[in-house]
């Protein structure tokens, strides 16, 4: 069982207002990813981070931020909520020092609904 | 565009059957992967093949890969009810740790 986790599972809020969806691991990866996933749709990445202090935009543009003080922690937050943002977000991690295996662990996902 | 992309995108079958997913993808591939999802939840690794193997087991689970036509497929044998969820394939064209998803393909096993 992966030990990564997600807060808030479910998110309800007002156009406007700025939230911070939490993303923590406690299995050391140096690798985390964000990927935004719609209903019955793929998943795409829109943030990743190689270790502290770093982190890329993805594949797919977001007005979400993130950052990546420590180790386990990568938290992505957006200032101005709107509609357009509703999703899922889900968040994974992955172990490069096994080279060998590259597999990603993920979350549970955070369900984003801006009203 | 995504550079994974499953095969049928929905699949209904009874218990006990096997189950067929395909994956077709674009460019070169360090490795594939297939993940599974339930309704609402994060997704789960179930197994990973390089690009120069051609077959992996894993239980009731068998992953097929052809690089020449770009494909693979997993079979899932002897079907159980607990099986349903969505599967999606994940490729690897480097080293650089990106997965790339497909839409996947949602898997109804009725008891």
């Amino acid at each position: 069982e992966a030990d990564i986790y997600q807060t808030p599972r479910y998110l309800v809020i007002g156009t406007g207002k700025k939230i911070t969806l939490e993303c923590s691991q406690t299995m050391g990866h140096d690798k985390m990813y964000w990927y935004q996933q719609d209903p019955g749709m793929e998943l795409h990445l829109i943030h990743y981070s190689y270790g502290v202090n770093s982190t890329e935009k993805g594949d797919l543009s977001s007005e979400s931020t993130v950052s990546r003080i420590r180790t386990e922690h990568f938290p992505l937050t957006l200032e101005s909520a709107r509609p357009s943002h509703t999703s899922q977000y889900l968040c994974a991690s992955s172990d490069s020092a096994i080279a060998t295996n590259e597999k990603l662990f993920f979350g549970s996902g955070t369900q984003l609904s801006v009203l | 565009s995504q550079q994974g992309e499953e095969d049928p995108q929905a699949l209904s079958i009874q218990e006990g059957e096997n189950a067929t997913m395909n994956c077709s993808y674009k460019t070169s591939i360090n490795n594939l992967q297939w993940y599974r999802q339930n309704s609402g939840r994060g997704l789960v690794h179930l197994i990973l093949i390089r690009s120069n193997e051609r077959e992996k087991h894993s239980g009731r689970l068998r992953v097929t890969l052809d690089t020449s036509k770009k494909s693979s497929s997993l079979l899932i044998t002897a079907s159980r009810a607990a099986d349903t969820a969505s599967y999606f394939c994940a490729t690897s064209p480097g080293s650089n740790y990106k997965l790339t998803f497909g839409k996947g393909t949602l898997l109804t096993v009725n008891p």
